[in-house]
């Protein structure tokens, strides 16, 4: 089967940075992808990483290992905004529906 | 950008009665869109791969005979829950591709009483 694993919540302050880590397994690798979905909302677009290496992307950045099977959303400069779930899917083929973890809750205090 | 709409936004219906759910691609053509469900505190559970002018692809334990998919042009995906239950309510999330970016409507959150 196919595996993504993140963690469930996280906090951090106004102001900081903090890493959302993603572990994956499964049975292709044709994409990972990071959206952020709001509560009652539909996931938005934040990233996505298809080689190896660092995606910056304002103050969201996103890195890629895939021999590692490991990816990450850092999150710079924090605001009250960015209290949101944030979910790693996984492409296993071209053109195929997007696998998704169980996303990470991401309380931002001030 | 690239825009996916849905309709309606919100739903509320009685036991046993049916819901269309509607999927719009407003800006560019898609032959493939993806119908998600998503339940409180959970992600987003992959239900059917909608293809346009033919039969849907459904993941495993995800019943086609209550949800009904009608991909019938490029730019229209439809998904109807059958004699919707109480356990069918839901946020129903599809998904359509505009290049590398998977565009996701804004969701239709279906409540059955």
């Amino acid at each position: 089967g196919q595996n993504i694993d993140q963690p469930t919540e996280m906090t951090a302050t106004e102001g900081a940075i903090v890493q959302i880590n993603c572990t994956y397994q499964t049975s292709g690798f044709n994409g990972l992808f990071w959206y952020q979905q709001h509560a009652g909302e539909a996931p938005t677009f934040l990233s996505y990483n298809v080689l190896d290496g660092l995606e910056e992307k304002g103050r969201f950045s996103s890195f890629l290992s895939r021999s590692k099977g490991y990816s990450y959303l850092l999150l710079k400069e924090l605001q009250m905004k960015d209290s949101a779930s944030y979910l790693c899917a996984v492409r296993v083929e071209a053109g195929t529906a997007l696998i998704f973890g169980k996303g990470t809750t991401l309380s931002v205090s001030s | 950008g690239a825009v996916v709409s849905q309709h309606p936004s919100r739903v509320i219906c009685k036991s046993g009665t049916s819901v269309k759910i509607e999927c719009r691609s407003l800006d560019f053509q898609a032959t493939t869109m993806f119908w998600y469900r998503q339940f409180p505190k959970q992600s987003l559970m992959l239900m059917a791969t909608s293809n346009e002018g033919s039969k849907a692809t459904y993941e495993q334990g995800v019943e086609k005979d209550k949800f009904l998919i009608n991909h019938a042009s490029l730019t229209l995906s439809t998904l109807t829950v059958t004699s919707a239950h109480p356990e069918d309510s839901s946020f129903y999330i599809c998904s359509a591709r505009d290049g590398t970016a998977w565009e996701f409507g804004p969701g239709t959150r279906l409540l059955v009483l």
